[in-house]
């Protein structure tokens, strides 16, 4: 099972560049989501999609796009990067019909704004 | 607004030992919560899921326990080894957005 994958693992943009990172699952869930990880500070949410064609924003949606046109996909699109945004991201996925179900993590992408 | 604290940030012990990890959360009315692992440089593992109606879950070495009503869980690692050194995570799930809030995790490090 391929599980959650995030594409690219690495990556590296000037300031004012804009790029959408990667996120797909393979297991039917309805509710998928993107998150930063930051040190000392945890995952924060940055947006969250129920299922196709309906997204929310989460606790940091400043500077990010989102978009779910299939259950399985869901792109996270910086507009035009800056510093702040240097972080690891990771995109999560549950079964949401169910509230009580256990959430699944991608590896990761780790991005630098220089 | 739902806050999630671990305590401690940073554990050292000695291979063998059985250890207890904390997670306390201030917003009692969680759907559940998950314990992660995350090792240097790569994404979280699950480790365990213990619904809100549950006391405690177990998985192999490890035990989880949940108190629901004082807003605590703890993370029991039995008869620890090398091999447990990573960062451990726990979350909360709220209701609304059905998103998971998060702990700033503890640091674990086991001495061979």
């Amino acid at each position: 099972n391929a599980g959650v994958t995030q594409t690219p693992k690495f990556q590296v943009l000037k300031t004012g560049q804009s790029m959408t990172l990667q996120c797909a699952q393979d297991m039917n869930h309805e509710y998928m989501s993107w998150y930063r990880q930051d040190p000392g500070m945890g995952l924060r949410l940055i947006h969250y999609s129920v299922g196709a064609g309906i997204t929310d924003q989460g606790e940091v949606p400043n500077g990010y796009n989102v978009s779910r046109s299939t259950t399985e996909d869901f792109p996270l699109r910086l507009l035009s990067a800056a510093p702040s945004q240097t972080s690891v991201y990771f995109c999560a996925s549950s079964y949401s019909r169910v509230m009580n179900t256990e959430a699944f993590f991608g590896q990761g992408t780790r991005l630098t704004v220089v | 607004k739902q806050e999630v604290t671990q305590i401690p940030a940073a554990l050292s012990v000695p291979e063998g030992e059985n250890l207890v990890l904390n997670c306390s959360f201030t917003d009692s009315a969680i759907y559940n919560l998950q314990w992660f692992r995350q090792d240097p440089g790569k994404g979280l593992t699950s480790l365990l899921l213990i619904q809100s109606s549950q006391r405690e879950q177990t998985s192999g070495r490890l035990n989880a326990s949940l108190d629901k009503s004082s807003g605590r869980s703890t993370l029991y690692i039995a008869a620890s080894q090398p091999g447990d050194s990573a960062t451990y995570l726990c979350a909360v799930r709220g209701s609304g957005r059905r998103a998971l809030t998060f702990g700033s995790g503890t640091r674990l490090q086991v001495q061979p």
